[in-house]
């Protein structure tokens, strides 16, 4: 049973240029949440993915965007990097509804 | 609004010492409570969870109870491994039933 996936693990931008980082869930799940880890903090929601839809979202700004596709896996974009955005991003899968979510190993952004 | 409160860390013991991670939560209503472990360099892994009050999470000689009254989700474990060092979060499944909502994270040394 093939858990959550991401790519890539590791990732290395400048200021100012744009990222995409890419989830595949679950076996059998639907819906796909991003979280933001900086460095020493917990994870940060940024939003959740569900039919294709963003059905909720964090306090991120909107250089911040997503995309679900028909099977289900997720692409996460960020624009006009900053300094700041330099984490671990984490992917979590679920069924639609209030359940369990599982965790990927993440990518860690690195933005000079 | 929406919080988690952990013990700061770091935590030292040593193995087979007696392991208590305190953690409170701030929430609407009676949210699903959870501890995820993170392992150096990886993402998250669910430890164990409770969905309602009075209800026992255990996994690996792992414990917590959910405490409506206290708004408490304590982590215990009887006798530590050094394999148990890494990062405690303790977290809630917001009402909307889409967000995690994380502690800042213990961590737990254990030396043999």
């Amino acid at each position: 049973d093939a858990g959550v996936t991401q790519s890539p693990t590791h990732l290395i931008k400048t200021r100012g240029q744009q990222v995409t980082l890419r989830c595949s869930p679950k076996s059998g799940h639907d819906t796909v949440s991003w979280y933001q880890q900086a460095l020493g903090q917990g994870p940060q929601f940024i939003f959740q993915y569900y039919e294709e839809e963003e059905r909720q979202r964090g306090n991120f700004p909107d250089r911040f965007s997503g995309h679900q596709f028909p099977n289900y896996s997720s692409e996460l974009n960020v624009n006009a990097l900053l300094l700041g955005d330099s984490a671990l991003y984490l992917c979590a899968s679920t069924l639609a509804g209030p359940d369990t979510q599982y965790f990927g190993p993440g990518t860690r952004l690195t933005v000079l | 609004g929406d919080s988690v409160t952990q013990m700061e860390g770091p935590v030292t013991l040593s193995e087979e010492a007696f392991l208590t991670i305190n953690c409170t939560y701030t929430a609407t209503g009676y949210p699903s409570l959870f501890w995820y472990v993170q392992y150096p360099g990886e993402g998250l892994q669910l430890l164990l969870k409770a969905t309602k009050a009075d209800d026992k999470g255990s996994n690996k000689g792992f414990e917590a109870t959910y405490r409506k009254e206290t708004t408490s989700f304590h982590l215990e474990k009887g006798s530590v491994q050094v394999s148990d060092s890494a990062v405690y979060f303790c977290a809630f499944l917001n009402q909307a039933g889409t967000a995690l909502i994380f502690g800042k994270g213990t961590t737990l040394s254990v030396s043999s």
